[in-house]
């Protein structure tokens, strides 16, 4: 079993829909969560940390459950612009100073 | 630039070379990552440097793979007798540190295609 799961899509949705993407992990000692997109044959960009709380950051909106070990990250009112690969992050705790990646749903946005 | 800079941005070898990647991480950043990414993969860490030692090794896939960093910033990663299954995307990070491995500067990899 992967460490980090997440559905690999593809996502196809029309300019302006909400979508949301879903990501499991397996090490409970996992303690920071994060999402970064990569564009097409580019680096990995850091969109958002995730906290226990949820957080939101404009039209991303992150959620973490614990108990469930699930990370979900959504998208309102999607722009052409959001077209990317979405990468579930974790870092596997205990001191490790190492993330471990998913990997990645593709999400395309259709105008 | 202020970004993370890797060299060369693309090396073809042939199988059995050995090939050498450097990263050039942000100025003042104590920790250096390597991660390699293969087609269709997702990416799978290498090697985590705080200044010039490496506690943790243990994405190394091989003894093929060694990497050092001198001076608290340039950081090279060897692979020798280089293989098919090395051909990825190598992707060297920086950090402040204390960020429990969290980056937000990647630099742009070295693609390696191992023929």
């Amino acid at each position: 079993r992967k460490e980090v799961e997440q559905d690999p899509g593809p996502f196809n949705v029309p300019e302006g829909a909400t979508v949301a993407f879903n990501c499991t992990y397996s090490n409970s000692a996992s303690q920071s969560f994060f999402w970064y997109r990569q564009d097409c044959r580019k680096e990995p960009k850091l969109l958002m940390s995730v906290y226990s709380s949820g957080n939101e950051d404009g039209r991303f909106t992150a959620q973490l459950n614990r108990a469930s070990q699930y990370i979900s990250l959504l998208i309102r009112d999607s722009k052409l612009s959001d077209s990317a690969t979405y990468l579930c992050v974790v870092n596997p705790g205990q001191g490790a100073q190492k993330l471990v990646f998913g990997q990645g749903t593709r999400l395309t946005i259709n105008p | 630039g202020a970004g993370v800079s890797q060299s060369p941005s693309n090396k073809v070898t042939e199988k059995g070379k050995d090939v050498e990647l450097r990263c050039d991480p942000i100025s003042g950043h104590t920790a250096l990552y390597w991660y390699r990414q293969s087609l269709g993969q997702g990416l799978e860490f290498l090697i985590y440097f705080q200044g010039n030692s490496a506690p943790d090794k243990s994405g190394l896939p091989s003894d093929r793979f060694s990497a050092e960093r001198t001076g608290g910033s340039v950081s090279t990663l060897t692979i020798q007798r280089t293989q098919q299954e090395d051909s990825a995307v190598y992707l060297c990070a920086s950090s402040l540190g204390g960020t429990s491995g969290m980056v937000k500067f990647f630099g742009p990899g070295t693609r390696l295609t191992v023929l």
